[in-house]
């Protein structure tokens, strides 16, 4: 089926750590995007890339990184720069334009302990 | 600058009530796009539907209906003899097809839609 995944589902991070979400999809689109979700609000834009090896910064990119290495995976890595981590991370992507829809991927929720 | 407004933040029905979600937009592109999410207890956004500015006709899909008037600035999105499985957070969405950022859309705050049995 295809689809957009990630993973894991929950994850808990202790403060000062690195942690690297994972977005995989096989729809064969060009483009990929990063949200954030808090609580009563809408999302909020971090990353995106068009293509590979290319992305740029999104509305609150600050304490964050990403990857495109391959068309398929677009990881989001929260650096301890990121004051206030704990979020509902989701992964969308779209294509083959800019136009298209943007479907999502189920989110991960991290947790900063 | 572009912005989505969902001035109702909770709604609560009672099964097979009608209800209307609310959703007005700022925008000063002539090109444009609208669209509606559904977010279940899951998380996941599921699409619902997506306009470009030029198609003002409304759409009807199931029990689903969107209003669609760019007179107001508004898109809204009726759910007809409403069900608990309705039960979810509904987002309002604009992507600006002049703006700068490359498929950028931009949320409205969501509307929290309870259906009681």
């Amino acid at each position: 089926d295809g689809g957009i995944t990630q993973s894991p589902k929950y994850l808990f991070r202790k403060e000062g750590q690195n942690v690297t979400l994972s977005c995989e999809q096989n729809l064969n689109h060009d483009a990929m995007y990063w949200y954030r979700q808090d609580p009563g609000q809408g999302l909020r834009l971090i990353y995106y890339s068009q293509i590979v090896n290319d992305f740029q910064k999104g509305d609150i990119a600050e304490g964050y990184s990403v990857s495109r290495e391959k068309k398929e995976s677009f990881p989001l890595t929260v650096t301890s720069a990121q004051k206030n981590p704990t979020a509902f991370y989701l992964c969308a992507s779209t294509g083959p334009g800019q136009f298209d829809t943007q479907y999502f991927g189920p989110g991960t929720r991290l947790t900063v302990l | 600058a572009q912005k989505v407004t969902q001035a109702q933040t909770e709604i609560s029905v009672v099964e097979k009530e009608d209800v209307t979600l609310d959703c007005v937009y700022e925008t000063r592109d002539t090109t444009y796009y609208l669209f509606w999410y559904k977010q279940p207890p899951s998380g996941e956004l599921v699409f619902l539907i997506r306009r470009n500015s030029f198609d003002e006709q409304n759409e009807i899909s199931g029990r689903y209906s969107w209003n669609f008037q760019k007179s107001t600035s508004s898109f809204n999105f009726t759910i007809t003899a409403s069900q608990v499985v309705d039960s979810a957070v509904y987002f309002c969405a604009l992507f600006n097809a002049g703006g700068t950022s490359y498929g950028k859309l931009t949320f409205g705050q969501g509307t929290i839609l309870t259906v009681h049995p």
